[in-house]
């Protein structure tokens, strides 16, 4: 069965950092891009961020790029998204998927930014 | 970047109505559109994939056509575990790019 296992949310204060994490099984994660999805609470979904299978592509939505960072460590079945100098418009649920080549998708962990 | 806009933002219907909900891209995107379904609490589930594709295990009510610019989702008979929220997603290059989202909602 596969697994996608976001941890690593909270409450930050804006301009802070968290960490995501997103522990994989089921699957061999090594052969497939991962992705990062935000859904802002009562909103629609946002792409926010892919990485290739070696970690040597990465794309970002304009509204991250130079604050999100996304990696993975392909020996320790992880995904991760560093967050840094967060803004009260980055609260929502951050969603780990594996979208390209099939459809799976994290329960979601929830980022709150906020004084 | 490419934008995406689907219409109509909500939709009322019954129980056994053809519904269709369509998306808009800001360029061409080929085929390269994928449907999902959201229900409340929940992670989003594909429908379809490269603008007509059904995926593995989704009812043959639902159906997607179009290319280039746009495309329509279409369920044939609405039935009562059809009642969620839809999104088109272009993956025409790597920066993906979700619509807005419809809501289907019970008449």
């Amino acid at each position: 069965e596969v697994q996608l296992v976001e941890s690593g949310g909270g409450l930050v204060q804006p301009g802070g950092s968290l960490r995501l994490s997103c522990a994989a099984s089921g699957f061999t994660f090594s052969r497939y891009w991962m992705s990062w999805v935000r859904q802002a609470p009562g909103k629609g979904l946002e792409w926010v961020a892919n990485i290739k299978q070696d970690g040597s592509e990465k794309y970002y939505v304009d509204s991250v790029k130079g604050r999100f960072t996304i990696s993975r460590d392909n020996a320790k079945n992880s995904l991760y998204l560093q967050m840094n100098s967060l803004r009260a418009e980055d609260t929502a649920v951050y969603f780990c998927a594996s979208l390209k080549g099939q459809d799976y998708w994290g329960q979601g962990t929830l980022v709150t930014v906020s004084s | 970047d490419i934008q995406m806009t689907q219409s109509p933002s909500t939709l009322s219907a019954s129980v056994g109505d053809r519904v269709t909900i369509t998306c808009r891209a800001s360029q061409s995107i080929s085929s390269w559109l994928a449907w999902y379904q959201q229900k409340p609490g929940k992670a989003p589930k594909l429908l379809i994939y490269k603008a007509s594709s059904l995926e593995s295990g989704v009812p043959s009510r639902f159906s997607g056509s179009g290319s280039g610019t746009e495309f329509t989702l279409t369920i044939s008979s609405l039935q009562p575990d059809d009642f969620a929220t839809y999104y088109c997603q272009q993956y025409n290059t790597y920066y993906w790019t979700f619509g807005q989202g419809t809501k289907v909602e019970i008449k």
